[in-house]
């Protein structure tokens, strides 16, 4: 079955840098790749996502990437705020199939 | 867009009692709901995959007599926790997709089992 990797478990950033989670999954056949970020005692919500077929996708201040051949794709968070204060978490499946998540990071922002 | 409604938000229960919990999709047709159990500072783990009028799929080391799962109509799955023991407090989240809609999350059940 599918297993996601993801690094760092925990990530500080002064307000205004830029943040990079990466994440490496191992199934081929996997072409559905979310990220979400979870507030304490809350459901995850999901703030982009990229299928196997796109290299790129960006949303303003969010992009992910995805390199296939290499089975990794990055969320990358630039003028990072306070508020994007939170955990991040990645996940991969097939599509109708569960998703997969990695292990989370921990990303605090100082003003 | 999607709306996955999860109930109770939190429940403290006795050891030794029985505990449901329940998953709707508010604004579309849920083929397939997924439940998952996080306990703190760790990862979403898969319990079960459940599609509408099917028995649940359970994930391996998950028992299925203790976690029930129900999806009955396409709106809405339940997971029962029979017998609820003190390791069995954790946060559950239910996750649902259907035809044209991605994976949308409930905002999760906090279990404390006394």
């Amino acid at each position: 079955g599918e297993n996601v990797e993801q690094h760092p478990s925990t990530l500080s950033v002064q307000e205004g840098d830029s943040a990079v989670i990466k994440c490496t999954y191992s199934d081929s056949a996997s072409n559905y790749f979310p990220w979400y970020k979870q507030e304490l005692g809350k459901g995850p919500q999901l703030i982009i996502d990229i299928r196997s077929n796109v290299g790129e996708k960006k949303d303003q201040r969010i992009a992910v990437t995805l390199n296939k051949t290499a089975k990794h794709f990055s969320l990358h968070i630039t003028e990072t705020q306070p508020e994007d204060s939170a955990v991040y978490f990645c996940a991969a499946n097939q599509a109708g199939t569960a998703l997969i998540f990695g292990k989370g990071t921990t990303l605090s922002v100082s003003s | 867009g999607a709306v996955v409604s999860q109930h109770p938000s939190w429940v403290i229960c006795k050891s030794g009692t029985s505990v449901k919990i329940e998953c709707r999709s508010l604004d579309f047709q849920a083929t397939t709901m997924f439940w998952y159990r996080q306990f703190p500072k760790q990862s979403l783990m898969l319990m079960a995959t459940s599609n509408e009028g099917s028995k649940a799929t359970y994930e391996q080391g998950v028992e299925k007599d203790k976690f029930l799962i129900n999806h009955a109509s396409l709106t809405l799955s339940t997971l029962t926790v029979t017998s609820a023991h003190p390791e069995d407090s954790s946060f559950y989240i239910c996750s649902a997709t259907g035809f044209g809609y991605g994976y949308t999350f409930g905002s999760g059940t906090r279990l404390t089992v006394v």
